[in-house]
């Protein structure tokens, strides 16, 4: 069975300070793969997805930045944070695109102090 | 542009029924459901897509009203696992990417 994994799961940091949030799926190949943001009581935004290693496609204008380094691998990062940075990250996937669920990992929640 | 969701909160006995709505200005693909309890991450509930083709749970209803670019969620005999925040999530193309937009949620709460 698939399954995704995310780290940290949670993690307060400096403003100014670098980020690298990561997420892991595994028992499955080329999935699309999803970088969302949820600031408190809101919904989900997407930032980043990717159909392939090294395609990344990014949603919203931002100093957040995204990888695809293998296959089941994406990574988020930052150089500096902003304290509108903060939120709940979630990582997702799906074996498509919309004809086809988006599973979620258990979310990395950032706080930027 | 983000779908809109209505109701914003609903509150409920168990076993009532409810029904959240989704709706959008642009022609959808498709929409997506999922719920989120507190704290957790979104769990899926139903894919309905233009055309008419749906899947999901055996255990949730939803229907897709392509003309007016409307879903709407069907929770009927609701239990109080049922609470959480119901978000819909819409694609507008059709390309395979699964860009979803979601709706800003709404709220629901089952009492016994």
């Amino acid at each position: 069975s698939q399954t995704i994994h995310q780290w940290p799961a949670t993690l307060v940091q400096p403003v100014g300070s670098p980020l690298s949030l990561e997420c892991t799926v595994e028992g499955t190949s080329n999935p699309n793969l999803y970088w969302y943001r949820q600031a408190a009581g809101r919904g989900l935004q997407l930032l980043f997805y990717s159909v392939g290693i090294g395609q990344i496609s990014s949603e919203v204008p931002q100093n957040l930045s995204a990888s695809r380094p293998q296959d089941r691998q994406f990574i988020l990062s930052s150089k500096k944070l902003l304290l509108s940075d903060s939120g709940f990250y979630l990582c997702a996937w799906s074996l498509t695109g919309g004809r086809d669920e988006q599973f979620f990992g258990p979310g990395t929640r950032l706080t930027v102090l | 542009q983000q779908p809109v969701q209505s109701p914003q909160a609903v509150i409920l006995r168990e076993g009532e029924d409810a029904v959240i709505n989704c709706s959008s200005s642009k022609a959808l693909y498709s929409v997506h459901w999922y719920r989120q309890k507190h704290g957790e991450a979104p769990v899926f509930l139903m894919i309905l897509l233009k055309g008419g083709e749906q899947k999901g749970h055996d255990k949730i209803s939803a229907s897709f009203n392509e003309k007016k670019q409307q879903s709407s969620l069907y929770l009927t005999a609701s239990q109080l696992s049922y609470s959480g925040t119901y978000f819909c999530g819409t694609e507008r193309d059709g390309t395979s990417y699964g860009k979803l937009t979601f709706g800003q949620g709404t709220i629901l709460t089952v009492h016994p």
